[in-house]
C-alpha cells in the first residue's frame, strides 16, 4: 500500500535553533499535503495545507513565519520550525493526498525543544 | 463551523467484550466521516470511512461504524475486542467536495485500554 515517510521520527533541539521535518510520499504523487500538530492527550490540529509549487495555506492562528512549509515536488513537503522554543514542542504529523484522493498519514515527528 | 466530539476520553473493556466508541459531529452539509487509530508515538491508520451510501460501514480489523444523520453520530463498534486494539482512536470529519478532501477536523480522541 501507499506509504508516507516522515523524517526524523524524533528530534531534540536547543531553543532558538531551527528544525526541518520532511514528509515524503514514497510510491505515489501527492497533489496536496497537510501538516498537523498534536499536543499530548489532545487531538490533531490542522496547521496548514500545501500544494506542490504554490504557497501553503495556513489555518487561523498558525504563524506563517514560525512554521515554514515548502512543497517543492509532488513527493516532498517540508515543515521548518524556525527559532524553536519550548512551547513548540509537540508531535507533528503530515498527511498526503493522492491523485485518486486517498489520504495517507506519516508516522509523525516528536519535537522536543530544550 | 465543523466540529467533532468524542464524549469518552478513556474507555476500558475486557478482552473479548464488545466495544462502542462514540462520535458526534456538527456539519451543515453531508459530511465525510472517518475513524483513525493511533498507536503510541505512531501516525494514524485509517479504520474506515463514510462518504455516502450504506450507513453501516465495514472497516479493517473487524471494526464497523454506523452513520446516523438524525443523531449526527458515527459510532465505532467491534463485537469482540483483542488486546492489540488498545490504542488511541480518533473520529474525524472532512468537508465534502474533492477540493477539501484531506482537510480533516478531528475529535479529541478516545483512549482504549483492554484488560486481560
Amino acid at each position: 500500500g501507499a506509504v508516507v515517510s516522515q523524517h526524523p521520527s524524533r528530534v531534540i533541539c536547543k531553543s532558538g535553533t531551527s528544525v526541518k521535518i520532511e514528509c515524503r510520499s514514497l510510491d505515489f504523487q501527492a497533489t496536496t499535503m497537510f501538516w498537523y500538530r498534536q499536543f499530548p492527550k489532545k487531538s490533531l490540529m490542522l496547521m496548514a495545507t500545501s500544494n506542490e509549487g504554490s504557497k501553503a495555506t495556513y489555518e487561523q492562528g498558525v504563524e506563517k513565519d514560525k512554521f515554514l512549509i515548502n512543497h517543492a515536488s509532488l513527493t516532498l513537503s517540508t515543515l521548518t520550525v524556525t527559532s524553536a522554543h519550548p512551547e513548540d514542542s509537540s508531535f507533528y504529523i503530515c498527511s498526503a493526498k493522492s491523485v485518486d484522493e486517498k489520504l495517507f498519514f506519516g508516522s509523525g515527528t516528536q519535537l522536543s525543544v530544550l | 463551523a465543523q466540529s467533532v466530539t468524542q464524549p469518552d476520553i478513556h474507555i476500558t473493556v475486557s478482552e473479548g467484550a464488545s466495544l462502542e466508541l462514540r462520535c458526534n459531529y456538527s456539519y451543515g452539509a453531508t459530511p465525510y466521516l472517518f475513524w483513525y487509530v493511533q498507536s503510541p508515538g505512531q501516525g494514524l491508520q485509517l479504520l474506515l470511512k463514510y462518504f455516502s451510501g450504506d450507513t453501516l460501514v465495514q472497516g479493517i480489523k473487524g471494526f464497523e461504524a454506523e452513520f446516523k444523520r438524525s443523531q449526527s453520530s458515527f459510532n465505532l463498534r467491534k463485537p469482540s475486542v483483542h488486546w492489540s486494539d488498545a490504542a488511541e482512536y480518533f473520529c474525524a470529519v472532512g468537508a465534502s467536495g474533492s477540493s477539501n478532501t484531506g482537510k480533516l477536523i478531528f475529535g479529541q480522541g478516545t483512549t482504549l485500554q483492554v484488560k486481560p
